[in-house]
């Protein structure tokens, strides 16, 4: 059974303040890694999508890094607003057509 | 803007009846996915479809069937529902090529009395 594991499960953060997370897959047959934010009563949109070793992505306040060899991809916050607070998911695609999620880490913003 | 849309946010049913769920989708993706979503669990595959009238197992088929006649659209369908299978369902589509990225619907969350 293929696992995308993804750490912490929950996250609780006080406005301003920076946060990382970490989601780690085996890095056999790597083809993809992609980045879901899911907000409550929304659908899941995509953050980003990786496919080389190194990459680095940026969004805003968001960025997001990978390594393939290691298996393992971070995702930044810097300067958490109240509109961060969502479920944030890791995906792995291996170049069929499914992804595989892990099962995200939810982020909690403090007033 | 694209769109995946599913025909009901909330359902409720009773046991042993027959559902539907429907998903459309305007992005003419080949690709298109049943997932339901359980707290603790994750994002769990049920069927995808990479194609008209075809399909495939996902993760936990069991007690689920799908229908793929057109290709934006593309149904679940619980043949006697439980009260197992009470959760948040999501659709989402993609292109056969490039990264996969997925575009979801809006989910729709399913009480079985």
């Amino acid at each position: 059974i293929l696992n995308v594991e993804q750490s912490p499960q929950s996250l609780h953060v006080q406005e301003g303040d920076s946060t990382n997370f970490t989601c780690s897959f085996p890095s056999s047959n790597f083809y993809a890694l992609h980045w879901y934010r899911w907000e409550t009563a929304k659908s899941p949109e995509a953050l980003f999508v990786m496919t080389l070793n190194g990459d680095e992505k940026k969004k805003g306040r968001i960025s997001a890094t990978l390594n393939t060899k290691e298996g393992y991809s971070y995702l930044y916050i810097k300067g958490s607003q109240p509109e961060d607070s969502a479920t944030y998911l890791c995906a792995l695609s291996r170049g069929d057509d499914k992804i595989i999620f892990g099962k995200g880490t939810r982020l909690h913003i403090l007033p | 803007d694209v769109k995946v849309t599913q025909s009901s946010r909330y359902l409720v049913k009773r046991t042993g009846e027959k559902v539907f769920l429907e998903c459309v989708q305007d992005m003419d993706h080949e690709n298109m996915f049943w997932y339901r979503q359980d707290p603790g669990l994750g994002l769990r595959l049920i069927y995808f479809s990479y194609d008209v009238k075809m399909k495939e197992k996902g993760d936990i088929p069991e007690g689920y069937s799908v229908s793929r006649e057109k290709k934006e659209r593309f149904s679940l369908i619980l043949e006697s529902a439980s009260t197992n299978q009470t959760s948040m369902y999501l659709c989402a589509s993609s292109p056969r090529l490039g990264d996969n990225e997925q575009f979801f619907g809006p989910g729709t969350r399913l009480t079985v009395l």
